[in-house]
């Protein structure tokens, strides 16, 4: 079945430094690839998607490249600020499948 | 836009007891569905809906029952909640299954 595989947290980082969360999938097809991100106390949001091979998505600093010689996309981001406190998941959807969740990556900026 | 609501943000529940959580979205999606959020295990899908009067089971349904009278409700309903039903509970929409999801602010349950 499709399954993603991301870096277990937390992440602790300063502000200014490079971030790069990890993420890998197991799939059926040709999947959607998804990051979503959790403010604390909030509800997910999505935060960028590649629908096909070499894709990149990005959104608020943040870019993901859609690897599928590797099956691997990636979450960077080149200067992360505290406002970026949060938890990442990655996710991936095949053809009508439901959507597919890693298990969460907790990132902590400190001023 | 209100977007996904859930009431109540929070609750606590004795084991045994029933009650039901709500959800509703006013874009007219017509996909819903229930995840539950525990440590180090991700979001599970509960159930969802692809529309008004059809539901099915998501990957775990045991202990929760779902009904789509309409396309903006879909309440989740606990009939005899369980201490491993701890959980925050999350309601998402999207106007197809293939199209984005958007959540609500979550529900946090404790059952003691």
């Amino acid at each position: 079945g499709n399954s993603v595989t991301q870096m277990e947290g937390p992440v602790t980082l300063s502000e200014e430094a490079f971030l790069t969360i990890n993420c890998t999938y197991t799939a059926t097809g040709y999947p959607s690839l998804f990051w979503y991100v959790q403010y604390p106390g909030e509800g997910l949001q999505l935060l960028l998607k590649a629908t096909k091979a070499d894709d990149k998505g990005s959104n608020k600093g943040f870019e993901a490249t859609y690897r599928k010689e590797t099956t691997s996309f990636h979450l960077e981001k080149g200067s992360v600020q505290v406002s970026d406190s949060a938890v990442y998941f990655c996710a991936l959807r095949s053809g009508s499948e439901k959507l597919v969740f890693g298990k969460g990556t907790k990132l902590t900026v400190n001023p | 836009n209100a977007g996904v609501t859930q009431t109540p943000k929070f609750q606590v529940l004795k084991t045994g007891q029933s009650m039901t959580l709500q959800c509703a979205q006013d874009m007219n999606h017509e996909y819903m569905s229930w995840y539950r959020q525990d440590p180090g295990m991700g979001l599970r899908l509960i159930h969802y809906s692809v529309g008004a009067g059809i539901t099915d089971q998501g990957e775990v349904p045991n202990g929760y029952n779902v009904s789509r009278s309409t396309t903006e409700d879909f309440p989740l309903r606990l009939l005899s909640a369980a201490p491993s039903q701890t959980s925050v509970y999350f309601c998402a929409s999207s106007r197809t299954l293939q199209e984005t999801q958007y959540f609500g602010p979550g529900t946090r349950l404790l059952v003691l």
